[in-house]
């Protein structure tokens, strides 16, 4: 089955710690998304990446960091310097032939 | 400035009634137009997408209409089912920027009841 998995469902961060979500795709994209979701401010874009050892910063890049080492994969690292870390966070493939966009199942991060 | 604003944010609707929810975006080098419907705690999922040659598509039960002039366009959800619930979100991408960015509305909540 083609598709995106994004583990783990669920994250715990403690204050002060990096925390890594993985998103792993075999729908053989060029591009890669990684995405925040707060209640009732959509769906904020936080890094991109559409060649692999390339990204580029979102709209709300501050306090993350990816990398895109192969083509399957894109993880995000949440940082400690992302002062309010918890949300939903969705990883999302993209055809660069196409135009549909592949949501994977997202991670929910909280701090505790 | 990309920016696609969507409206209302929540909308309840009576089962076999019609939802709308309505978008307008800004960047006139948009051109395509995707509905992504999103259940609790899953990912979002295309629902139906229109390009800006035709004013409507019609998929089952959803339509989307397209007012290029306005810059808006709009999601009918007809008969709608309780199953129906969940959050909508419309977006919108340039294709022939390279980037292949979609901008997305901040979404609305759908609650169909019995």
């Amino acid at each position: 089955d083609g598709g995106i998995t994004q583990s783990p469902k669920y994250l715990f961060r403690k204050e002060g710690q990096n925390v890594t979500l993985s998103c792993e795709q075999n729908l053989n994209h060029d591009a890669m998304y990684w995405y925040r979701q707060d209640p009732g401010q959509g769906l904020r874009l936080i890094y991109y990446s559409q060649i692999v050892n390339d990204f580029q910063k979102g709209d709300i890049a501050e306090g993350y960091s990816v990398s895109r080492e192969k083509k399957e994969s894109f993880p995000l690292t949440v940082t400690s310097a992302q002062k309010n870390p918890t949300a939903f966070y969705l990883c999302a493939s993209f055809n660069l032939r196409g135009s549909e966009a592949f949501f994977g199942q997202g991670t929910r991060l909280t701090v505790v | 400035q990309q920016q696609v604003k969507q409206s209302p944010q929540s909308l309840i609707v009576q089962k076999g009634g019609i939802s709308i929810i309505n978008c307008a975006y800004e960047n006139t080098a948009f051109d395509y137009f995707p509905w992504y419907q999103q259940f609790p705690g899953k990912g979002p999922a295309l629902l139906i997408a229109i390009r800006p040659d035709v004013s409507e598509k019609k998929e089952g039960r959803f339509t989307i209409s397209f007012n290029k002039s306005a810059k808006q366009f709009s999601l009918h959800i007809m008969d709608s089912q309780p199953g129906d619930s969940a959050t909508y979100f419309c977006a919108a991408s340039n294709s022939g920027a390279g980037s292949y960015q979609l901008t997305f509305g901040k979404g609305t909540k759908l609650s169909v009841i019995p």
